[in-house]
């Protein structure tokens, strides 16, 4: 079962590099989520989709892109990096609302 | 704006012991989900509260909601090291719509022998 599955596990990027980090889910959940955990802190939630063909902002897009152009994919596009987006972030599926089904995270460092 | 405070945000005790851990959100809502996050590992979802009064349990855990009170509690009963963990709460404040998250800072739970 492999569930969500993010890739890259690890990354450093230079200031102004772009990256995607790749998300893909194999149990045909129409909701998925990108969201970007910073030390000692909740998780905020910076793009989701709720099927195909459908994307929308959430609390902290800016910075960031996303495309939906299978249920199984949402890459998440990070043009020209900066420091901010120094994170862990967690790509997250489910059925509807919940459950939430989370991948193990990529975590990014921008230097 | 949404505001979500979890208490305590650090936790240390004894197995063997009971506590609760406190989720208070400022906006209403009547739904309510509980995480653990086992450390550098992803997020699992635990408990949907989704009315006034849900209570829901699994093996040690339990959480309660109050919407009244604005408050969710997660209940732990006679600790084991294995809880160990940091556990989120998150209020939704969309009525179950998918952006409508709104994550506590999350209370960092260790149980020792």
């Amino acid at each position: 079962n492999a569930g969500v599955t993010q890739t890259p596990k690890f990354r450093i990027l230079k200031i102004g590099q772009s990256m995607t980090l790749q998300c893909t889910q194999d149990m045909n959940h129409n909701y998925m989520y990108w969201y970007r955990q910073d030390p000692g802190m909740g998780l905020k939630l910076i793009y989701y989709s709720v099927g195909a063909g459908i994307t929308d902002k959430g609390e902290v897009p800016n910075g960031y892109n996303v495309s939906r152009s299978t249920t199984e994919d949402f890459p998440l596009r990070l043009e020209l990096a900066a420091p901010s987006q120094t994170s862990v972030y967690f790509c997250a599926a489910s059925p509807t609302v919940w459950p939430q089904h989370f991948g193990d995270g990529t975590r990014l460092s921008i230097l | 704006e949404l505001k979500v405070e979890q208490n305590p945000l650090f936790l240390s005790m004894q197995e063997g012991k009971n506590y609760t851990i406190y989720c208070n959100y400022s906006t209403t809502s009547d739904r309510l989900y509980w995480y653990r996050q086992d450390p550098g590992k992803s997020l699992e979802s635990l408990f949907v509260l989704l009315s006034n009064g849900a209570v829901k349990q699994e093996g040690r855990l339990m959480a309660s909601l109050d919407t009244k009170a604005r408050l969710s509690t997660l209940h732990i009963t006679a600790a084991v090291h294995d809880l160990s963990a940091t556990y989120f709460c998150a209020v939704d404040y969309s009525g179950g719509g998918a952006d409508g998250l709104t994550f506590g800072k999350g209370t960092h739970l260790i149980i020792q022998p």
